[in-house]
């Protein structure tokens, strides 16, 4: 079982280019998410899906696009790259919002945009 | 909006003696809280979750207490050892919704 998995686990963007993170997760979980996390901030919320088709914003989505055609993908746009996006991005997902149970976390992604 | 407080940032203590980290959440329908850790370039991975119709949950070393009418909730860990040297994560979460609420994090240090 491999939980959930993010692709890549590092990478350097310069300025203006575009890239997608990977987030993929084999427990049939409705609820997947992206954090990023900056020092001292704690987890930001970026975008979350509560099912396939189906996204929201959370606190901080200004730059990033996310889509959710199956269950098992959530990936994650940046458009432009900008260094205020330079962080640690995490994939979270967890099993529905009837029953509260734990976030599963990706092993992140360490981007820095130069 | 939802808002958790989380204090004290960093929290250094002697190995054997114990460690509170506390937490404020501004959502009163909030209604699952569970506490986070991870160690350095790591995921965060549940550790503790304690559920609004219950006052306190232990598991060996590790215990979370809720005030609900105080709108707080705390870890306490006992006899610290090195290995639970990492940040700690409280978070909130309201009823029929699917956001996690991420207080700022404390940063444990246990000096051995």
């Amino acid at each position: 079982n491999a939980g959930v998995t993010q692709t890549p686990k590092f990478q350097v963007l310069k300025t203006g280019q575009s890239m997608t993170l990977q987030c993929a997760q084999d427990m049939n979980h409705e609820y997947m998410s992206w954090y990023r996390q900056d020092p001292g901030m704690g987890l930001r919320l970026i975008h979350y899906s509560v099912g396939a088709g189906i996204t929201d914003q959370g606190e901080v989505p200004n730059g990033y696009n996310v889509s959710r055609s199956t269950t098992e993908d959530f990936p994650l746009r940046l458009l432009s790259a900008a260094p205020s996006q330079t962080s640690v991005y995490f994939c979270a997902s967890s099993r529905d919002r009837v029953r509260n149970t734990e976030a599963f976390f990706g092993q992140g992604t360490r981007l820095t945009v130069v | 909006g939802e808002n958790v407080e989380q204090h004290p940032s960093t929290l250094s203590v002697q190995e054997g003696d114990s460690a509170v980290i506390k937490c404020t959440y501004s959502d009163s329908a909030s209604n699952y809280f569970p506490w986070y850790k991870q160690e350095l370039g790591k995921r965060p991975q549940l550790i503790i979750d304690i559920r609004s119709n219950v006052g306190e949950k232990k598991d060996q070393r590790i215990a979370v207490t809720l005030n609900k009418t105080a709108k707080h909730f705390s870890l306490h860990i006992t006899e610290t050892q090195p290995e639970d040297s990492a940040v700690y994560f409280c978070a909130a979460r309201g009823p029929g919704t699917y956001k996690y609420i991420f207080g700022t994090g404390t940063r444990l240090k246990v000096l051995a």
